[in-house]
This record gives C-alpha cells, sequence and structure tokens, in this order.
C-alpha cells in the first residue's frame, strides 16, 4: 500500500513570494490534515478535511494561508504572501477515518529567506 | 486550549535499559492516545496508540494509560541505540468538527551504547 505523498520536499523562498504544497493520501483514506512543525515543537495542525470538505480549520492563518481537497482526494495548501516564521515543515497526514491513526507524508521543508 | 505536556528532555538511558517517556493531558474527555516516534529531519512514524486504561504491549513497547490521572506513558525495554528519535504524544479529542489530535512537543531519547 503506498503511503501518503508529498512535493515538493524542499523549498527556499523570499520572504513575499507565494509557494504551494501538495498531498496525495492513502487511497480510500477520508480525512487529510496539514501540519505546521517547527524546529524543536510538536506538528500544529493547520487545517483539517473530511472528504472534500474543512471541518476544522481554526488555526490556519486565513489572510496567507489557503487549502484546498478538490474531489475528496489530493489537496494543496498555498501561502501568499510568505513570511519568515512561515519557515517550518510542513506535513500531511491522512486516517481513514477522524477517529484512526493518522499516517503522514515525508514533508516539505520550507525555508523563507 | 486543549493541551498535551511532554519533557522535552534530552532523556538519556544506556543501551538495553528500560526508557519511560511520559505524557499528560489537560481534557478529560479525550478517548485516544498515539505515541509516534520521530527521527531527526525525517516525519513522524506511528508507534503504538491505545484507548481503554491499562497496558498495551506490542513487542519491546508497552503504552500504559490512565485516564483518571490524565496520564499516558511509553516504556521501551531492551532500549537500542537505533531508538534514538523523538517521541511525540498525541491525543485524541472530539470536537464539534469530528475528532481533533493534539501533539506534544515531544520528548528527545538518547541510548548510549
Amino acid at each position: 500500500e503506498a503511503g501518503v505523498a508529498q512535493s515538493p520536499r524542499y523549498k527556499i523562498i523570499e520572504k513575499r513570494q507565494s509557494v504551494a504544497f501538495w498531498c496525495n493520501p492513502i487511497s480510500g483514506h477520508a480525512t487529510l490534515y496539514w501540519y505546521q512543525q517547527i524546529l524543536g515543537q510538536g506538528p500544529k495542525l493547520l487545517i483539517q478535511f473530511q472528504n472534500n470538505g474543512v471541518v476544522d480549520d481554526s488555526q490556519l492563518p486565513k489572510d496567507r494561508f489557503s487549502a484546498e481537497r478538490l474531489k475528496g482526494v489530493d489537496s494543496t495548501l498555498k501561502i501568499q504572501p510568505a513570511k519568515l516564521e512561515d519557515s517550518a515543515v510542513y506535513l500531511c497526514a491522512s486516517s481513514l477515518f477522524s477517529y484512526n491513526e493518522q499516517f503522514f507524508g515525508p514533508g516539505t521543508r520550507l525555508t523563507v529567506l | 486550549q486543549k493541551e498535551v505536556e511532554q519533557n522535552s528532555g534530552p532523556l538519556s538511558v544506556p543501551e538495553g535499559a528500560i526508557a519511560s517517556l511520559n505524557c499528560t493531558y489537560s481534557d478529560r474527555g479525550s478517548q485516544s492516545f498515539f505515541w509516534y516516534r520521530q527521527y531527526s529531519g525525517k516525519s513522524p512514524e506511528l508507534i503504538m496508540f491505545i484507548y481503554s486504561n491499562g497496558d498495551k504491549e506490542d513487542g519491546r513497547f508497552t503504552a500504559q494509560l490512565n485516564k483518571a490521572s490524565q496520564y499516558v506513558s511509553l516504556l521501551i525495554r531492551d532500549s537500542q541505540p537505533s531508538d534514538s528519535a523523538t517521541y511525540l504524544c498525541a491525543v485524541n479529542t472530539p470536537n464539534n468538527a469530528g475528532n481533533m489530535l493534539t501533539f506534544g512537543g515531544g520528548t528527545r531519547l538518547m541510548v548510549k551504547p
């Protein structure tokens, strides 16, 4: 069974630029999550999708971050414009349902200069 | 604000010893508990989950849950240098959106040969 796929693996941009990350969850997993992990901290949930609907985006900085999950499968997370403090690893995870264990992709390491 | 607390460490144990990792959580409504291992530069990997009070064993790993004390722990027997990593405790709590997973900051474990 293929795991969660993410791209790109690394991205370096300058502040005020925009960036987008892509995630493909495990086949059949209804729930998809985007986390932000700053060095030395645990992952922080940004947004949670159930199929193609948003169920929790309370910690998403909506003035600059946006996410979508078209057709309930792939998802993209966008930052526009980026700030220095957005430098982090962005992790995508999926689970069969929201109460099941989550499986993580390899992450995208973002550096904002 | 749901909180999950872990000692950041590092916790240093000699090879072959038992490593004990602890986690406390604030929301009494939390229902399921997960331990993830994260090697440096890698994404979190699920080790175990536990739903009921008591112990759950899987190989060298034992998860312990005490809901009355809001405490969950992970014991690693016969610790190996390859167990050196950051261990993340995650707590799943029902909310209006379904279920939300909250991570602790992680405990860094160092197993010395």
